[in-house]
């Protein structure tokens, strides 16, 4: 089946420091990959994606890459920002079997001047 | 444009009261998801829509759930006889149909918070 694996937080970093949120995935098909972007107080919203093996998705100094042979699409950013805090989620889309995204529980991210 | 919305953003329920909840998808979308996400987790499948179809009903946890969407656009969230069990959020998102082997961007509503007492 498909499922998503995700680092648990809470994570804290000071502001300019490097981010790593780990994400792997298990599906059937050939699926897409995502992350989502949770604000406090928001709703979901899409920061990056990925539709096949060694695409790289970017937004707002964020990176992903899809990596098929380790089943990853970790999420880094090199400096993050204050305004970086939120919880993000990794997710994924497997069309061939479903039309439902699966997510991962979510990562809460604390960036403190 | 506007995104997707959901009414009402909270609702205070007591065990045993009926619920409807209400998203109104981006406009021209066809597909339309309801989710569930309980506290602290990620959002979880219940329901998919294209157009006034259910073509998935596979994640509604109960027969207390039911959702609709009689004329492809609006969409309703029921839940009869509320339990403890349900609080949460409750996420609507829509998006256009997959085009080829990929997997459309789904859009999400701000959700609406959902307490049972």
């Amino acid at each position: 089946g498909n499922s998503v694996t995700q680092m648990e937080g809470p994570v804290t970093l000071s502001e300019e420091a490097f981010l790593t949120i780990n994400c792997t995935y298990t599906a059937t098909g050939y699926p897409s990959l995502f992350w989502y972007v949770q604000y406090p107080g928001e709703g979901l919203q899409l920061l990056l994606k990925a539709t096949k093996a060694d695409d790289k998705g970017s937004n707002k100094g964020f990176e992903a890459t899809y990596r098929k042979e380790t089943t990853s699409f970790h999420l880094e950013k090199g400096s993050v920002q204050v305004s970086d805090s939120a919880v993000y989620f990794c997710a994924l889309s497997d069309p061939e079997t479903s039309n439902q995204f699966y997510f991962g529980t979510g990562t809460s991210l604390t960036v403190i001047p | 444009g506007a995104g997707v919305s959901q009414s009402p953003r909270y609702k205070v329920a007591k065990r045993g009261q009926d619920v409807a909840l209400r998203c109104d998808p981006i406009s021209g979308h066809v597909s339309l998801f309801w989710y569930q996400q309980a506290l602290g987790q990620g959002p979880e499948f219940l329901t998919y829509f294209q157009n006034e179809a259910q073509l998935d009903k596979s994640g509604l946890p109960s027969d207390r759930f039911f959702a609709e969407r009689p004329e492809g656009s609006v969409s309703t969230l029921k839940i009869q006889r509320t339990q403890q069990e349900d609080s949460a959020v409750y996420l609507c998102a829509s998006s256009l149909p997959r085009t080829g082997q990929f997997q459309e961007t789904q859009y999400f509503g701000p959700g609406t918070r959902l307490l049972v007492l």
